[in-house]
């Protein structure tokens, strides 16, 4: 099946710092990536859509200064937290679609816990 | 607008009962159906999927049916083990390559030995 990774699995940061998070899709290529942030005990908000070769389409009240996403390639998106705060941290979980197929199948990522001090 | 309503949780259960935990949508068209599972730590993995009513989606003793009349996918197994315990989400998705999942807010199932 598809495999969607993600690296770093876990990171501490200090406040004020960027860090970057990266999704690869490693047997696929995909044309549309995806970045949710899942808070404690919830449910998964989607951040925002990532297109290769075009700008990310962010959702309604996510920052996208903040939230910077790039998605070069057809196998890889990156989401740099900048200027990170302690209400950063959150687990950041990305997937990652099929180009085509009936249903187009999104495969998720492992999650990176970002903890900022 | 599209929305996927849960039960809430934890559930808990002994090794070997039955569980339901129960979704409900609300969609415009004719959406897919998706139940992912959340492992601690872990990201999220497709368990089952039903794209059209009354289509019954099942794995590792899981199953789900599509219910249009009810606007229901509840998820079942009939005897669940302590490695079952985990988040499981319900989902859905309408239209084609430009629409994205929907999410409940997921149930947390416990399983004690």
């Amino acid at each position: 099946g598809a495999v969607v990774s993600q690296h770093p699995s876990w990171v501490i940061c200090k406040s004020g710092t960027s860090v970057k998070i990266e999704c690869r899709s490693l047997d696929f290529q995909a044309t549309t990536m995806f970045w949710y942030r899942q808070f404690p005990k919830k449910s998964l908000m989607l951040m925002a859509t990532s297109n290769e070769g075009s700008k990310a389409t962010y959702e309604q009240g996510v920052e996208k200064d903040k939230f910077l996403i790039n998605h070069a390639s057809l196998t890889l998106s990156t989401l740099t937290v900048t200027s990170a705060h302690p209400e950063d941290s959150s687990f950041y979980i990305c997937s990652a679609r099929e180009p085509s197929g009936p249903t187009h199948e999104q495969y998720f990522g492992p999650g990176t816990r970002l903890t900022v001090t | 607008g599209n929305s996927v309503t849960q039960m809430e949780g934890p559930v808990t259960l002994s090794e070997e009962a039955f569980l339901t935990i129960n979704c409900t949508y609300t969609a415009t068209g004719y959406p897919s159906l998706f139940w992912y599972v959340q492992y601690p730590g872990e990201g999220l993995q497709l368990l089952l999927k039903a794209t059209k009513a009354d289509d019954k989606g099942s794995n590792k003793g899981f199953e789900a049916t599509y219910r249009k009349e009810t606007t229901s996918f509840h998820l079942e197994k009939g005897s669940v083990q302590v490695s079952d315990s985990a988040v499981y989400f319900c989902a859905l998705k309408t239209g084609g390559a430009g629409n994205m999942l929907t999410f409940g807010g997921g149930t947390r199932l416990m399983v004690k030995p």
